[in-house]
């Protein structure tokens, strides 16, 4: 099952702008995490955020949670051609599974 | 960080066939490991959960008897794909925590299966 949407689907941007991807989830969450998926590969996890915690960094990431719209949003800051991936974002959810949106798939063009 | 290997990375097999991969964490054991299944530019989907030294737990709508999943070990989870069809061509991918609760997944880089 999944847990929620992702906007956008798809993102190209240029080498040095700002990326954002936007995250709904349905149910009450734990934690939410942000991972990324280089193609044909398995994932990475770039940064968890707590369900009592508004924003954290980590390097150029920064993300955010409002429990209240049940919506969280990553930031890639300076975009690289190197972060050229698909990113997911996923939740916590009880018996400690972890369910994973649709995933935005962010294309940097150099 | 922890490392989590998955063999094989592909495999190609004829229909009818039953085709296993492994899951095993390198440095850490995992008493939970979790298997999800990915198609094409789509999101992963969980499939199951895999408890060491008991039976796996799976998601509504997965067939437990076509995805049999042993966990004999702290540091080894087997998914095997029973029978295989070519509808169950995709790419498998699993995972496991370092301790228990709510830490972050390691994943195993995925084996994409075709199914002929």
């Amino acid at each position: 099952s999944q847990q929620g949407e992702e906007d956008p689907q798809a993102l190209s941007i240029q080498e040095g702008e700002n990326a954002t991807m936007n995250c709904s989830y349905k149910t009450s969450i734990n934690n939410l995490q942000w991972y990324r998926q280089n193609s044909g590969r398995g994932l990475v996890h770039l940064i968890l955020i707590r369900s009592n915690e508004r924003e954290k960094h980590s390097g150029r990431l920064r993300v955010t949670l409002d429990t209240s719209k049940k919506s969280s949003s990553l930031l890639i800051t300076a975009s690289r051609a190197a972060d050229t991936a698909s990113y997911f974002c996923a939740t916590g959810t009880g018996g400690f599974k972890t369910i994973f949106g649709a995933g935005t798939r962010l294309f940097v063009k150099a | 960080g922890a490392v989590v290997s998955q063999h094989p990375s592909w495999v190609i097999c004829k229909s009818g066939t039953s085709v296993k991969i492994e899951c095993r964490s390198l440095d850490f054991q995992a008493t939970t490991m979790f298997w999800y299944r990915q198609f094409p530019k789509q999101s992963l989907m969980l499939m199951a959960t895999s408890n060491e030294g008991s039976k796996a737990t799976y998601e509504q709508g997965v067939e437990k008897d076509k995805f049999l999943i042993n966990h004999a070990s702290l540091t080894l989870s087997t998914l095997t794909v029973t029978s295989a069809h070519p509808e169950d061509s995709s790419f498998y991918i699993c995972s496991a925590r370092v301790g228990t609760g709510w830490e972050k997944l390691f994943f195993g880089s995925g084996t994409q299966l075709s199914v002929l």
